[in-house]
């Protein structure tokens, strides 16, 4: 029972252009969701996230956009760069389910993102 | 900044042996959690703590143990290793209340053979 799904395994992009990625959930508990990145042989790091009370949210060339109806959020990246050449991942938490929900993150497969010069 | 520290970074287990990944934070943050993450997979809760002396079980949490004696360290335990528990295994932290980053640190490689 997979609650974040990732659909695509792999998206590749020309440098300059947008990059999308997508991303379902079917808890309808979820209310916090978070992107992360993450280079081979290192950890997740933290991107962008948004929380339920909004449809979107900018951090430089990063935009969240959130459909609760659709249960269905997506990061579009522009313009991409070869170093956001990474894998990507969407994860989901009930953060106001209670006090210690908000860290207990559920996670998509991931998406591969490359970035082609 | 050191942020999450987990060692080691690579281990081979045989079937059987037991073995303890080390977590360390110098963040002073209440909360830490242990993921595992397989191939091709989303990571997967383990265990988490909210503060010392409190932990609480994850998505996945067979065939581990956890303590938190201290704020800083938060050690998971492999008993009886299997060759299920090949993975990577990713140690975390955050401050408390919803929008604190959570952070992770870079990783432990497990192989049990």
């Amino acid at each position: 029972d997979q609650q974040v799904k990732q659909n695509s395994p792999s998206l590749s992009v020309q440098e300059g252009r947008i990059s999308i990625l997508n991303c379902d959930y079917t808890n309808s508990m979820f209310d916090y969701f978070l992107w992360y990145k993450k280079y081979p042989a290192e950890g997740p790091t933290f991107l962008i996230s948004i929380s339920s009370i909004k449809d979107k949210n900018e951090d430089g060339r990063f935009t969240v956009f959130l459909n609760k109806s659709a249960k269905h959020l997506s990061l579009h990246i522009v313009p991409s760069q070869p170093g956001d050449s990474a894998v990507y991942f969407c994860a989901a938490s009930a953060a106001n389910a209670g006090g210690t929900s908000y860290g207990k993150l559920t996670f998509g497969q991931g998406t591969i993102l490359t970035v082609h010069p | 900044n050191a942020g999450v520290t987990q060692t080691p970074k690579f281990r081979i287990l045989k079937i059987g042996q037991s073995m303890t990944l080390q977590c360390t934070q110098d963040m002073n943050h209440n909360y830490m959690y242990w993921y595992r993450q397989d191939p091709g997979m989303g990571l997967k809760l383990i265990y988490y703590s909210v503060g010392a002396g409190i932990t609480d079980k994850g998505e996945v949490p067979n065939g581990y143990n956890v303590s938190r004696s201290t704020t800083e360290d938060f050690p998971l335990r492999l008993e009886l290793a299997a060759p299920s528990q090949t993975s990577v295994y990713f140690c975390a932290s955050s401050g408390t209340g919803v929008g604190n980053t959570i952070y992770f640190g870079e990783g432990s490689w497990l192989t049990v053979v």
